[in-house]
């Protein structure tokens, strides 16, 4: 099975900072990489697909790099509404839809 | 719009059985894979299993497999999944997804609220 390892776990950051979050495959998994936000209590809300491919209607702040086996979610400048937790989900190796751990961006 | 809305979740024994379901609107529901997709308390998510959009294929976790069916009604936009031999690892927040149009993979592009399943004594 292909595991997808998120770094960091959390991470602290203020209003207007630049983000980054890592996502790490087991093996090759080409650019078959999904992002996903959740907010408490709500369900997740994709981003990116495809690795770089940002999901209609997802402001231009967030977007997503990387091929193979590593992968970066990157946000230009945060915004309140942007804390939450984010995942990778791996989409290679069907059907087998392998998430990552999480990333929880919180607030400094 | 886009709308999935679970239900069927709640307290069950271990040992004990119980069905989920997903109402689906707003898409052409017999075009589309769809997906359940687990959630324990405080924890990540975990696929659990797929249906392709004509029910001809399912696919399951191997920590669910023999004992969770995935379904659907194509007539009736509904997706299911019963729950057979349930036990305490399996509490979880249960959500539907719709799987997106695939490029380059698969992704799920629209997700339901959940419903949340609890095996207890």
């Amino acid at each position: 099975d292909i595991q997808m390892t998120q770094s960091p776990s959390s991470l602290s950051a203020s209003v207007g900072d630049r983000v980054t979050i890592s996502c790490r495959a087991s093996q090759n998994i080409r650019n078959y990489l999904n992002w996903y936000q959740q907010k408490p209590g709500k369900a997740p809300k994709l981003l990116i697909y495809a690795a770089s491919t940002l999901q209609s209607g997802v402001p231009s702040r967030f977007s997503g790099s990387g091929s193979g086996t590593d992968f970066t979610l990157t946000i230009s400048s945060l915004q309140p509404e942007d804390f939450a937790t984010y995942y990778c989900q791996q989409s290679y190796s069907i059907p087998q839809y392998t998430f990552g751990q999480g990333t929880k961006l919180e607030i400094k | 719009q886009v709308q999935l809305v679970e239900s069927g979740g709640g307290v069950v024994q271990p040992g004990g059985s119980l069905r989920v379901s997903c109402a689906a609107s707003g898409f052409s529901f017999s075009s589309y894979g769809m997906h359940w997709v687990r959630q324990t308390p405080g924890k990540g998510l975990e696929w659990v299993a797929s249906i392709r959009y004509d029910g001809s294929n399912k696919y399951y976790s191997e920590s669910v497999k023999g004992r969770f069916t995935i379904s659907r009604d194509n007539s009736n936009d509904t997706l299911y999944m019963q729950m057979d031999r349930l036990s305490p690892e399996d509490t979880a927040v249960y959500y539907c997804a719709k799987e997106g149009v695939v490029v380059n993979g698969y992704h799920f592009d629209y997700w339901g609220q959940g419903t949340l399943v609890i095996v207890s004594s």
